[in-house]
């Protein structure tokens, strides 16, 4: 059974950088049928995509994140990882991992997610 | 830029039909799935392709996409049913999530 589990620290200080990591298990993340993604949830509301990113070479980002969001992956150890730069309150949310199917775009197993805060 | 839209809640009784609606431009020409989300826990898949459940997930949920509003649809609700409902499709190359739907069971 795949398994996704999202590591990082819990609080962040505003400006500085979000860096998070997803590692696979129960499979590659080398996958030809899948991208791998991040998506956020902010207290009390609803979910955010942040990302995207396919194994061989690709990613998207939500035009609005674009700027200040950058993902990369590791095959060797099978992860992926997500960096958010000059981050403040409003980035505040639960962020879950996922595997995305590449024929219809949906997220079929999805990590415990990690509460990131951002405060001083 | 797309966007989703769903009614912020439904209500419906143990047993009975709920609806849930998520309505985007020219929708039905993209493919729509729907995640359950229960509190405290990580959303969860229950259909993909507009209408195709993933495997362990109840007959009672079925869902179709048509013109510009793809339907969630949960026959026979049962109390473990009563949870946040979000829609998502895809336009280019960005990834879509509706605002949610709570589904209460009275």
């Amino acid at each position: 059974q795949l398994q996704l589990q999202e590591s990082g620290p819990g609080l962040v200080k505003p400006s500085e950088t979000l860096s998070l990591t997803c590692d696979v298990s129960g499979g590659s993340i080398s996958n030809n049928d899948y991208y791998w993604g991040w998506i956020r949830q902010p207290p009390g509301k609803g979910l955010e995509w942040i990302g995207s990113l396919f194994h061989g070479g690709g990613t998207y980002y939500d035009p609005s994140l674009k700027s200040r969001v950058t993902m990369s992956v590791d095959t060797s150890k099978n992860r992926f990882s997500l960096n958010v730069t000059s981050v403040t309150a409003t980035d505040t949310a639960v962020y879950y991992c996922a595997r995305e199917g590449i024929s219809s775009r949906h997220f079929d197993f999805w990590g415990q997610g990690i509460l990131v805060t951002v405060s001083s | 830029s797309f966007e989703l839209t769903q009614p912020p809640s439904v209500s419906v009784s143990p047993g009975q039909t709920a609806r849930i609606t998520c309505s985007g431009d020219n929708l039905g020409s993209k493919f729509a799935s729907w995640y359950q989300q229960k509190p405290g826990q990580s959303p969860m898949l229950v259909l993909y392709r507009d209408s195709q459940r993933p495997s362990g997930i109840p007959e009672r949920f079925s869902g179709s996409n048509t013109g510009n509003t793809a339907t969630l649809t949960i026959s026979g609700t049962q109390p473990m049913d009563e949870a946040d409902y979000f829609c998502q499709a895809w336009d280019r190359t960005t990834r879509v999530f509706g605002p949610g739907t709570k589904v209460t069971v009275l």
